[in-house]
């Protein structure tokens, strides 16, 4: 069935240090790669996104990758900060329009 | 910047009892969902409507699930009969038909479900 797994649960790092969170799919339909930024007790709130006709995109210290070919796709964020600290989502979207969310990456970010 | 609304933010309930959770979906979007996030896990499609019907469900939405577009603008989810495992957050969302951006997913902030 369709499947979204993301790695780590757990990330901590140093303010300034670079963090990356990946994640790979199993419907190879899928055409669209949102992630979402999610605090405590708050809905997810959209971050950055990849069409599958793409193979990155950039929004300043944001950047996703997407390998086809390989069904997965990274979120990297460069010189973090502690309010970058939160729980981190990838999610697919199949044909149909749902979306698939991966386990979510706990993200601390120490200052 | 047009936001999709959900009614009640905090619902307690009695276990057996039905709850209706209530959206406002974006006023021309097309498409609507329902998610349910358990605290501490991830985001769980439930089901998505369209054109007044249920277009896809997943296992999790039994027959104890149903939803509605009862006039147009309201989106509702019911329970028929609460568990302790429906216990949740439950998040709609809707978007439109277009293409970009982010096929205009929109999420609303959630009503807290508790179950007791």
């Amino acid at each position: 069935g369709e499947n979204v797994e993301q790695h780590p649960s757990t990330l901590s790092v140093q303010e300034g240090d670079s963090a990356v969170i990946k994640c790979t799919y199993s419907d190879s339909a899928s055409n669209y790669f949102p992630w979402y930024k999610q605090e405590l007790g708050k809905r997810p709130q959209l971050i950055i996104d990849i069409r599958s006709n793409v193979g990155e995109k950039k929004d300043q210290r944001i950047a996703v990758t997407l390998n086809k070919t390989a069904k997965h796709f990274s979120l990297h964020i460069t010189e973090t900060q502690p309010e970058d600290s939160a729980v981190y989502f990838c999610a697919a979207k199949n044909q149909g329009g749902k979306l698939i969310f991966g386990q979510g990456t706990e993200l601390s970010v120490k200052p | 910047e047009p936001e999709v609304t959900q009614t009640p933010s905090h619902q307690v309930t009695q276990m057996g009892q039905e709850v209706i959770l209530r959206c406002v979906p974006i006023s021309n979007h097309l498409y609507f969902y329902w998610y349910r996030q358990i605290l501490g896990q991830k985001v769980e499609f439930l089901v998505s409507f369209y054109n007044n019907e249920i277009s896809e469900k997943s296992e999790i939405f039994d027959d104890q699930f149903s939803v509605e577009r009862p006039d147009g603008s309201n989106f509702t989810l019911k329970i028929r009969s609460t568990k302790l495992e429906d216990s949740a957050m439950y998040f709609c969302a809707s978007r439109d038909g277009q293409a970009a951006p982010n096929y205009g997913y929109t999420f609303g902030s959630g009503t807290r479900l508790t179950v007791v």
